[in-house]
């Protein structure tokens, strides 16, 4: 049962443009989500995260948007970089579990 | 500031052999630390965690195990090594009930032949 899911194993952006990366859930217990970004042969960098009791966070040129009716959240890049290139996995957990449960990522492609 | 090692960066192993993967954590008291692997085109899949020395959970039935021998040490093994067993290991820490957040490791990269 996946938990987590992002539908789209892949995602082409010209340089500049906003990148938009979608995640979806189905436990309604989930109440805090992250966005991890992983390069080839390396472990997964922490980008950013949001809390339940917020429908938005800003870092910079990444923001997440948490629609909680939708079960559905979304991590923006603008403007998109050629090191944005890589693969993207969407996280989520509830109080009192020491787990993430990972959606099964995408690759982001920034084309110069 | 906290760093996470983890150790070979890379093997190559035939089926049948041993395994033994390590992982340490420097800067930070009673992490969380966690096992996951990574199939080829597949997500992060959880093998294992821990709270605490000694203290072992097991997500997935496996030919795989882990020990936690010390408060900052995490160790992956394997009596026989399976052609299945081939992936991307990566180690991760997380300030436990202070922070949902994870924080891996470089990864190894498994191989078996």
């Amino acid at each position: 049962d996946q938990q987590v899911k992002q539908n789209s194993p892949s995602l082409s952006v010209q340089e500049g443009r906003i990148s938009i990366l979608n995640c979806d859930y189905t436990n309604s217990m989930f109440d805090y989500f992250l966005w991890y970004k992983k390069y080839p042969a390396e472990g997964p960098t922490f980008l950013i995260s949001i809390s339940s009791i917020k429908d938005k966070n800003e870092d910079g040129r990444f923001t997440v948007f948490l629609n909680k009716s939708a079960k559905h959240l979304s991590l923006h890049i603008v403007p998109s970089q050629p090191g944005d290139s890589a693969v993207y996995f969407c996280a989520a957990s509830h109080f009192g579990n020491e787990k993430l449960t990972f959606g099964t990522g995408t690759r982001l492609t920034i084309i110069p | 500031s906290q760093t996470i090692h983890q150790w070979p960066a890379t093997l190559v192993q035939p089926v049948g052999s041993p395994l033994s993967l390590e992982c340490t954590v420097e800067g930070t008291s009673n992490p969380n630390l966690y096992w996951y692997r990574q199939a080829a085109g597949r997500g992060l899949q959880l093998l294992f965690y821990s709270v605490g020395i000694g203290q072992i959970s097991s997500e997935v039935p496996q030919n795989l195990s882990a020990s936690r021998p010390q408060d900052r040490q995490f160790i992956l093994s394997s009596k026989k090594l399976l052609l299945s067993d081939s992936g991307f290991y990566l180690c991760a820490w997380s300030p436990g009930t202070v922070s949902y957040e994870q924080y891996f490791g470089p990864g190894t990269r498994l191989t078996v032949t």
